[in-house]
């Protein structure tokens, strides 16, 4: 299954609306997670099954979609927030993550 | 607190070997899967492989599964890759992950061990 993330990069400002799509060649009901990952880090996940809220993880972070058409939501982007955000289909072997989408000021 | 620690990392010439290890705590390893994800420098994330709680069953991609051997000790609590047949585009950092239970997301990560695979 091949995951789709648009756009590849993106340009916002604090206090933004940020929105990122995810489409998957195939579909894959609600199996899919969103993670955050900065320079040098490790990804960390914010999302799973598509909109369940990882605990810790800031309410301004929210998932939707299911089937091949998901979104990841931020409803008002902080500074911490500048990142790159990837998603991943755990509905089937292989597992597969998409291109990536980075959050830039 | 669940952590997990990478080591085995290294520059390895092509067509040679390599044993990652992964040590967890903090947590009950065996009620877990365990997975490996790699990433290319400048590059997206890669899923390499994963195995279940008592280790009984793995997984690969059609890339890897010729080439990688994913197992766990869990009496030492540690997951372990072995990747024979290196190549320069097995180069990057590899990543050992938690599994929620149930599901193929990953919820912990370690910080990862790089690997370069050079002449």
């Amino acid at each position: 299954i091949q995951m789709t993330q648009s756009p590849s990069s993106l340009s916002a400002s604090v206090g933004d609306r940020v929105t990122i799509t995810c489409r998957a060649s195939q579909g894959v009901k609600e199996y899919l997670a969103w993670y955050q990952q900065k320079p040098g880090r490790a990804p960390k996940l914010l999302i799973s099954a598509a909109s369940d809220l990882e605990s810790g993880v800031p309410s301004r972070f929210s998932g939707s979609g299911s089937g091949t058409e998901f979104i990841l939501t931020i409803s008002s982007l902080q500074p911490e927030d500048f990142a790159t955000y990837f998603c991943q289909q755990a509905n089937s072997f292989p597992l597969t993550f998409g291109g990536g989408t980075k959050v830039e000021i | 607190e669940v952590q997990m620690l990478e080591s085995g990392g290294g520059l390895v010439k092509p067509g040679g070997s390599l044993r990652l290890s992964c040590e967890a705590s903090g947590f009950t390893f065996s009620d877990h899967g365990m997975t490996w994800v790699r990433q290319a420098p400048g590059k997206g994330l890669e899923w390499v492989s994963s195995i279940i709680g008592n280790g009984r069953s793995t997984f690969y991609p059609d890339s890897m599964k010729d080439r990688s051997t994913i197992s766990r000790d869990n009496s030492k609590n540690t997951l372990y890759l072995l990747i024979q047949n290196l190549r320069a585009e097995d180069t990057g950092v590899y990543y050992c992950a938690r599994v929620v239970r149930g599901y193929y997301y990953m919820d912990v990560w370690g910080r990862g061990t790089t690997v370069t695979v050079s002449s």
